[in-house]
């Protein structure tokens, strides 16, 4: 496989931070997308990088370092309706690999 | 917005049978994609087309096969269901593979339980 690695479950508190962090093998790589997930519905794309760095897209950042295979999903201000499952998916040309996902429970 | 959809939300059959499961899209995407999601193993490719009759197996392709006769449309079918292939069923399409920097669109998902 192609073995990535993010933690099974995160809890936080309403309007806190919270960082969610995925590793992955470097061969091959293409781009990393992040998915969130509610129970019993589909995926839904969040971000996707390529390049190193820091995206930002409102309360949801995504951050990627090609060299170290290292990606994390950072939620701001988190809300009820962030309690949800986080999938990192690694790109291989046109698959993706994904890893088993994050539950994020936010407490009130 | 790209619609991807399912036919059946729930299903229930039994060992042996062997079960169809159809996925449409809507905006005329070259790829489309089979994945199985269970708890703790996250979603995992089964096979994948990327044009009528065009097909290729993903990583856990054992005891399915796929049919696309029709651009729109991908079928995954059990051959002969069993036990350990009840699980959460999801399909997936992008436009083609020079788009494939972009995000994958997902039906709601199939969950199938063989009896």
């Amino acid at each position: 496989g192609q073995n990535i690695d993010q933690p099974t479950e995160m809890t936080a508190t309403e309007g806190a931070i919270v960082q969610i962090n995925c590793t992955y093998q470097t061969s091959g790589f293409n781009g990393l997308f992040w998915y969130q997930q509610h129970a019993g519905e589909a995926p839904t794309f969040l971000s996707y990088n390529v390049l190193d760095g820091l995206e930002e897209k409102g309360r949801f950042s995504s951050f990627l370092s090609r060299s170290k295979g290292y990606s994390y999903l950072l939620l701001k201000e988190l809300q009820m309706k962030d309690s949800a499952s986080y999938l990192c998916a690694r790109r291989d040309d046109y698959k993706l690999s994904f890893g088993a996902g994050t539950t994020v429970t936010v407490r009130a | 917005d790209v619609k991807v959809t399912q036919s059946s939300r729930y299903l229930v059959k039994r060992t042996g049978e062997k079960v169809f499961l159809e996925c449409v899209q809507d905006m005329d995407h070259e790829n489309m994609f089979w994945y199985r999601q269970d708890p703790g193993l996250g979603l995992r490719l089964i096979y994948f087309s990327y044009d009528v009759k065009m097909k290729e197996k993903g990583d856990i392709p054992e005891g399915y096969s796929v049919s696309r006769e029709k651009k729109e449309r991908f079928s995954l079918i059990l051959e002969s269901a069993s036990t350990n292939q009840t699980s959460m069923y999801l399909c997936a399409s992008i436009p083609g593979q020079s788009y494939s920097n972009q995000p994958q669109h997902f039906g709601d998902g199939t969950r199938l339980s063989i009896l």
